[in-house]
């Protein structure tokens, strides 16, 4: 069945350090991934759509990889400041209209 | 601004009671979406609609139904409401014209069934 896997354990990095976090998914070929930033309480806010075809995508402090034959995404946010504490979400075409989307992963931004 | 809003924030209901989450999008979307949200279990989609009057079924259907009357309202009705029911409920839109699905979401209803 299909499968995304991210980091269920927070992560917890000094201000000014760059987080890194990982989306993994099994069994599909997707033509996109999305990451999605949710605070406590709120509904998930979109950041960034990156392409197969793609194997970086920047918007300002964030990068977001691509790696179709790992099968595996990685999120970047350089620079880190406390204002980026959230939970961060990936989430996959799989082949139906709706996305699927990782249980997420959240960070701790220390100052 | 996009926007999409949600009857309520938070909800305390009885078991055997009938809810009606409502979601109203102001984007004139084709995609409506339901997913609950829990710890550790993530975005577990209900339904999903693509137009009016059309309906799909999610991962987890059981235990709701649908109802897509106007393009711009998507409603969530537990017919009888169960403790497990209790959770974070999430409403999201999304344009059908392109090729990706970004999708917008409220700002969540909890749900608590006593």
């Amino acid at each position: 069945s299909q499968k995304i896997e991210q980091n269920s354990e927070a992560l917890n990095i000094q201000e000014g350090k760059t987080a890194t976090l990982t989306c993994n998914y099994t069994n599909y070929s997707p033509a996109y991934l999305q990451w999605y930033r949710q605070d406590p309480g709120r509904g998930p806010v979109f950041l960034l759509l990156i392409r197969e075809n793609e194997k970086e995508k920047r918007k300002e402090r964030l990068k977001v990889t691509f790696d179709t034959t790992l099968k595996q995404s990685l999120f970047h946010i350089t620079a880190s400041q406390p204002a980026d504490s959230a939970t961060y979400l990936c989430a996959l075409d799989m082949g139906r209209r709706a996305l699927t989307f990782g249980s997420g992963t959240r960070l701790q931004v220390q100052p | 601004d996009v926007k999409v809003t949600q009857s309520s924030r938070y909800l305390v209901k009885r078991t055997g009671e009938k809810v009606f989450l409502e979601c109203v999008q102001d984007m004139d979307h084709e995609n409506m979406f339901w997913y609950r949200q829990d710890p550790g279990l993530g975005l577990r989609l209900i339904y999903f609609s693509y137009d009016v009057k059309m309906k799909e079924k999610g991962d987890i259907p059981e235990g709701y139904s649908v109802s897509r009357e106007k393009k711009e309202r998507f409603s969530l009705i537990l017919e009888s409401a169960s403790t497990n029911q209790t959770s974070m409920y999430l409403c999201a839109s999304s344009f059908d014209g392109g090729d990706t699905d970004t999708q917008y979401f409220g700002p969540g209803t909890r749900l608590t069934v006593l």
